[in-house]
C-alpha cells in the first residue's frame, strides 16, 4: 500500500474557526511532512517530523501547529487563519530522514479557503 | 543556500515529440539528493526518481531518461515519444543536509502540455 490519505479534501473556513487537516499512511514510513502549495507555485516545506519528533519547522506561523500522535498520523492545526493561509496543504512520507534523503509519497492534499 | 532553477515555465509538444525539461541545481554539500516529481492536474505529487550526488549514472525508465551532470549541476529529463498523459507540471527537487535533517526544496516547475 504506497498510499498517503487526506482528510478533508475541501475545507472552508473562517478567520476565527479552529480546524485541523488530517494526514495518515500505512507504508510504515518515519519521517512525515507537511507542505502549502500556492497557485500555479511548487509546494514549500512547512514542517518535519523524524520519528515522531518535529525535527524542521519552516518559520511557520503559530497559527499552524502540527501534530503527531503515532508514526502513521500526521495532524495540522488551524487557528486564527488569514485570506492569504488559503491555499493547497499536502501531506508526504518517506521511509526516514537523518542520514539518507529519502523520495517522498504525498497525498492528495486539502485545499484550503479562508474567508 | 540550496536552490533549484527551471527556467522552462511552459512547454507545448504535439503527440510523440520527445522533449526536454531542464534543471539547475546549487548546493555548497557534497552530499545531496536529486528528485524529480510529476503533479498531474489532479494535483497529487508524483515521484519519479531519486538520485544522490555520488551516483551520475543516467537512467532511462521506459520513455523517461534523466541527465545527470555534476560538472554543469544539471540533472535533466527527457520524455521520449511524449503522450496527452504526460501533461502535467514537473518539479525538479534538491535535498541537503541542514539542521535538524534534510531539507527538500522545489524548483518552480515545468507546466508540459502534449497535445494531440
Amino acid at each position: 500500500d504506497t498510499e498517503v490519505t487526506q482528510t478533508p479534501k475541501h475545507l472552508v473556513m473562517g478567520m476565527t474557526n479552529k480546524k485541523s487537516l488530517k494526514c495518515e499512511q500505512h507504508m510504515g514510513h518515519r519521517a512525515m511532512y507537511w507542505y502549502k502549495q500556492k497557485a500555479k507555485k511548487p509546494p514549500e516545506l512547512m514542517f518535519v517530523y523524524s520519528y515522531e519528533k518535529l525535527s524542521i519547522n519552516e518559520s511557520v506561523p503559530s497559527r499552524f501547529s502540527p501534530e503527531c500522535p503515532n508514526s502513521s498520523l500526521l495532524n495540522l492545526h488551524l487557528h486564527a487563519l488569514q485570506p492569504e493561509d488559503s491555499a493547497l496543504y499536502l501531506c508526504a512520507s518517506s521511509q526516514g530522514e537523518g542520514l539518507y534523503s529519502y523520495e517522498q509519497y504525498f497525498g492528495p492534499g486539502t485545499r484550503l479557503t479562508v474567508t | 543556500a540550496q536552490k533549484v532553477t527551471q527556467a522552462q515555465t511552459e512547454i507545448s509538444v504535439v503527440e510523440k515529440e520527445d522533449v526536454t525539461l531542464d534543471c539547475v541545481y546549487e548546493t555548497r554539500d557534497t552530499t545531496y539528493y536529486l528528485f524529480w516529481y510529476k503533479q498531474p492536474p489532479s494535483g497529487e505529487l508524483v515521484f519519479l526518481i531519486r538520485r544522490n550526488s555520488f551516483d551520475e549514472q543516467n537512467e532511462i525508465s521506459g520513455r523517461y531518461s534523466w541527465n545527470f551532470q555534476k560538472s554543469t549541476s544539471s540533472f535533466n529529463f527527457t520524455i521520449t515519444a511524449s503522450q496527452v498523459v504526460d501533461s502535467a507540471v514537473y518539479f525538479c527537487a534538491l535535498s541537503e543536509d541542514s539542521t535538524g535533517g534534510f531539507k527538500t526544496i522545489f524548483g518552480a516547475g515545468t507546466r508540459l502540455f502534449v497535445k494531440a
